[in-house]
């Protein structure tokens, strides 16, 4: 099994609805991120928790919101879908290794297509 | 913030040949750099990492150097095959003082032609 599991994989929705994506993760990481990629853009951080009580902003996280229901589930959400949050999202998970940045560990990704 | 630019956007080499991308940041701060590669209908997956008391590591392959002074950073592959096109990334990293996440490129495809 996946260590970081990402559901639905694909959505499609329209302009204005309410979408939550989920991250699941046996990895036991303390460290949780939500990414955004788009084509020939790279991959830009929306979202970061360093644990159940710890939620911080990313460099693009107007329009989103999150939730870090334990220390395995991190889901993000878009309160009011519109068409240029069409995008590839990525969960990704990183231990705390005394403070030093690390490697992270990627989800397979939820493809969000906004009409 | 952290800027990271990456060059070429895309590249095709021979098959056999050697392949470089290079990445440039804007932060002196950053002392974490890891390229991570992508394959179609998959997330980014970590190939080798550098951190800023290195100046080069090799792994097989792959070698990484970076420049402190300078502040870029090169991903080197070498006796490339097929398996090794996809779309390759940097990043930076600053972790410390409540900031973490990574900075990435925008990625480099990487044609291997046979």
């Amino acid at each position: 099994d996946a260590d970081v599991t990402q559901t639905p994989r694909n959505r499609i929705t329209k302009t204005g609805k309410r979408i939550m994506l989920e991250c699941s993760q046996t990895k036991g990481h303390d460290r949780m991120y939500w990414y955004r990629q788009d084509p020939g853009l790279g991959l830009q951080l929306i979202y970061y928790s360093f644990d159940v009580k710890d939620i911080n902003k990313g460099e693009i996280s107007d329009g989103y919101s999150v939730s870090r229901q334990a220390q395995a589930k991190f889901s993000l959400s878009l309160e009011s879908a519109i068409p240029n949050q069409t995008a590839l999202y990525f969960c990704a998970t990183s231990d705390d290794d005394s403070g030093r940045a690390g490697e992270q560990f990627f989800g397979p990704g939820t493809r969000l297509t906004v009409l | 913030g952290e800027n990271v630019e990456q060059h070429p956007s895309t590249l095709s080499v021979q098959e056999g040949d050697s392949a470089v991308i290079k990445c440039t940041y804007s932060d002196s701060a950053s002392n974490y750099f890891p390229w991570y590669k992508q394959e179609l209908g998959k997330g980014p997956q970590l190939i080798i990492d550098i951190r800023s008391n290195v100046g080069e590591k090799k792994d097989q392959r792959i070698a990484v150097t970076l420049n402190k002074t300078a502040k870029h950073f090169s991903l080197h592959i070498t006796e490339t095959q097929p398996e090794d096109s996809a779309v390759y990334f940097c990043a930076a990293s600053i972790r410390g003082g409540g900031a973490d996440g990574l900075t990435f490129g925008k990625g480099t495809h990487l044609i291997i032609q046979p």
